[in-house]
């Protein structure tokens, strides 16, 4: 069966911190996929990033930055510089083929001033 | 380039009234899914389909769901007889592409359901 786990329901940081988002993953498929969304207080999804198993390279973009080791089967998400506007709930996802994804509950982070 | 739509935004129906969710997706896709979202909760995959066809309705309840993607207007997700525990945030989805790999959604702003 396939399973996320986000271990951190909130995180609490004041504004320029770092602050990393854990996504831990589960699947018995050799070739899948890895995303993560971010859900901000207005409700609707916005796409950050696909990653696939073949590419362990880590990414970044901006002050985003993501961390994929299969060793240990996880997908973590870094915010270096945290903004107030990054005050959001982040939900990492996994696809083992086809078009269905398994969402973790998501991690509420809040960025204070 | 609009993006994924979703209509109503909001929605307040009584116990025993039927719900009818619309989603158009985004320009160019063909690919579009239903995902459920319970307060506090991940989402959850529900159906997904193709132009006149349903590809996986693993998660779709039994009874009194149904899901639709017709030939031509947007997908509709329609709840019969809705119950309290029908309570919640509707997202539908779109993708360029579909087949054996995963690729990107496009979430639309989703519809919240309220049953009184």
């Amino acid at each position: 069966a396939q399973k996320v786990t986000q271990a951190q329901t909130e995180i609490s940081v004041v504004e320029k911190e770092d602050v990393t988002l854990d996504c831990v993953y589960e699947t018995r498929d050799t070739t899948y996929y890895l995303f993560w969304y971010k859900q901000p207080p207005s409700g609707e999804l916005v796409f950050l990033i696909r990653r696939n198993s073949f590419d362990e390279q880590n990414e970044i973009s901006g002050r985003y930055s993501w961390n994929f080791q299969k060793s240990t089967s996880s997908f973590n998400f870094t915010i270096t510089a945290s903004q107030v506007v990054d005050s959001a709930v982040y939900f990492c996802a996994l696809g083992t083929g086809f078009q269905k994804l398994v969402f973790g509950t998501g991690t509420r982070l809040l960025v204070s001033p | 380039n609009a993006g994924v739509m979703q209509n109503p935004r909001h929605l307040v129906r009584r116990r025993g009234q039927e719900a009818r969710l619309r989603c158009s997706p985004m320009k160019g896709h063909s690919h579009v899914y239903w995902y459920r979202q319970l307060p506090e909760e991940g989402l959850k995959f529900m159906v997904y389909l193709q132009k006149e066809n349903i590809i996986d309705e693993s998660g779709m309840p039994k009874e009194r769901f149904s899901a639709e993607f017709p030939k031509e207007g947007p997908s509709i997700l329609r709840i019969q007889q809705v119950v309290r525990g029908d309570s919640a945030a509707y997202f539908c989805a779109s993708s360029a592409r579909g087949g054996r790999r995963t690729y990107e959604q496009y979430f639309g702003p989703g519809t919240r359901l309220t049953v009184t």
